[in-house]
């Protein structure tokens, strides 16, 4: 299968980071997303990694290693409206650009 | 911004009943998805559209769920009979081609009593 696998909870403490973890199977990777997504509303683009390494944008940083299977997105400074469900996904070769998705993880940032 | 539409944003039918969604993508955008997601699960793929025609609706369950794309531009997604487990949101997004990133739409919250 193609399974997707990240933590289903995680709870941190405004202003600190965070790391939300994400493995995959490596045969046919042909890049992964991180979406950010609010109860009730549609996921929202955060970053695209297709080649190992470190991807930084703003507060975010996502990080890929394609021999082990495995990212991470890095959440600095966190903030109150941080807390969301954060989607790992995953296209791979001959899905015609169809995405897996994993489960979720919920954040929860606290005072 | 350029942004995906959908309607209507929250759906209540009865089962058995029928049901449909809209999605209109950003324009120019060939390709088109339904995705289907369950509370507390990630989206799922339902259908994809190139242009007009069906890529993948592998995991469509076709006894009950059709979609459409006609021109090649907006797309309606239409579940008859509803039923129980078919309570989810739907979301649509689209991308320019089979390589670029996906844009969603708000997606529809279905609820079937």
């Amino acid at each position: 299968g193609q399974n997707i696998d990240q933590p289903t909870e995680m709870t941190a403490t405004e202003g600190a980071i965070v790391q939300i973890n994400c493995t995959y199977q490596t045969s046919g990777f042909n890049g992964l997303f991180w979406y950010q997504q609010h109860a009730g509303e549609a996921p929202t683009f955060l970053s695209y990694n297709v080649l190992d390494g470190l991807e930084e944008k703003g507060r975010f940083s996502s990080f890929l290693s394609r021999s082990k299977g495995y990212s991470y997105l890095l959440l600095k400074e966190l903030q109150m409206k941080d807390s969301a469900s954060y989607l790992c996904a995953v296209r791979f070769t001959g899905g015609g650009n169809k995405l897996t998705f994993g489960t979720g993880t919920q954040l929860k940032v606290e005072l | 911004e350029a942004e995906v539409a959908q309607s209507p944003r929250y759906k209540i039918t009865e089962k058995s009943q029928a049901v449909a969604f809209w999605c209109d993508p950003i324009s120019g955008h060939a390709t088109l998805y339904w995705y289907r997601q369950i509370l507390g699960q990630g989206p799922e793929l339902l259908v994809q559209f190139q242009d007009e025609s069906v890529v993948d609706d592998s995991q469509l369950p076709k006894d009950r769920f059709s979609a459409e794309r006609l021109k090649g531009v907006d797309s309606t997604l239409k579940i008859q009979p509803a039923e129980l487990g078919d309570s989810a949101m739907y979301l649509c997004a689209s991308s320019l081609g089979v390589q670029s990133g996906y844009t969603f739409g708000s997606g529809t919250r279905l609820t079937v009593v």
